[in-house]
């Protein structure tokens, strides 16, 4: 079975810096996709961004960016320039593919971040 | 654009009731999902589904049930609810069954037992 491990529980940061959160997986497939999510202090889940296994670029959203070290089997979500609205708790998550050909997601227990003005 | 909408969003039971969320999405999504969050805990699947009147069932799908009668909406059923349970259920949908696809999430149901 499929694993993501995100090992940071908690991070507080200065606003207008930069941040990266690490994320870890473990997957048999050759093929496979990496999400971030965002949850709010509302409980709001929204999807930031994805990274394709078979894409060498890291994907860029607005000030949201992945490290994708395929090697190393991990995928750091970097946000640029904070804002004091980006404190939230973070899920890294991966698509896993089932015999049947259809799919469920993996997520990792997430990392909660604070920034401070 | 699309929603999800989830009812109730607060639901208090006694122990031992058995207790139904609603999941309703306007996406016209095929799959949809069922996660169990306890508090300050990462998504745990119950159930999920590919289409209409499919079931398919997550890792933690014991003491729960699930109905998808429509496309548009799928139902979770708590069995026999346990004293001192405390949770936030969400529901998820996607499109097809594209893995590069991302989730759309309800707001959720939280849920507390007397």
């Amino acid at each position: 079975a499929q694993k993501v491990t995100q090992t940071q529980t908690s991070i507080s940061v200065m606003e207008k810096t930069t941040v990266t959160m690490d994320c870890v997986y473990e997957t048999q497939d050759s093929s496979y996709f990496l999400f971030w999510y965002k949850q709010t202090a509302s409980g709001e889940i929204v999807f930031l961004i994805r990274q394709d296994s078979y894409k060498k670029e890291n994907a860029t959203v607005g000030h949201y960016s992945l490290n994708f070290q395929k090697p190393k089997s991990s995928i750091g979500l970097i946000i640029t320039a904070t804002q004091i609205e980006d404190s939230a708790v973070y899920f890294c998550a991966m698509r896993e593919r089932y015999n049947t050909g259809n799919y469920k997601y993996v997520f990792g227990a997430g990392t909660r971040l604070k920034v401070i003005a | 654009g699309g929603i999800i909408t989830q009812t109730p969003k607060f639901l208090i039971g006694q122990e031992g009731q058995k207790l139904t969320l609603k999941c309703q999405q306007n996406f016209n999504h095929d799959t949809m999902y069922w996660y169990r969050q306890d508090s300050g805990k990462g998504l745990r699947l119950i159930y999920y589904s590919i289409t209409e009147n499919d079931l398919q069932k997550g890792d933690l799908s014991e003491g729960y049930d699930a109905s998808r009668e429509k496309k548009s909406s799928f139902s979770l059923t708590v069995t026999s609810a346990q004293k001192n349970e405390m949770a936030v259920f969400l529901c998820a949908s996607t499109t097809g069954t594209a893995p590069y696809a991302e989730q759309f999430f309800g707001p959720g149901t939280r849920l507390t037992v007397l």
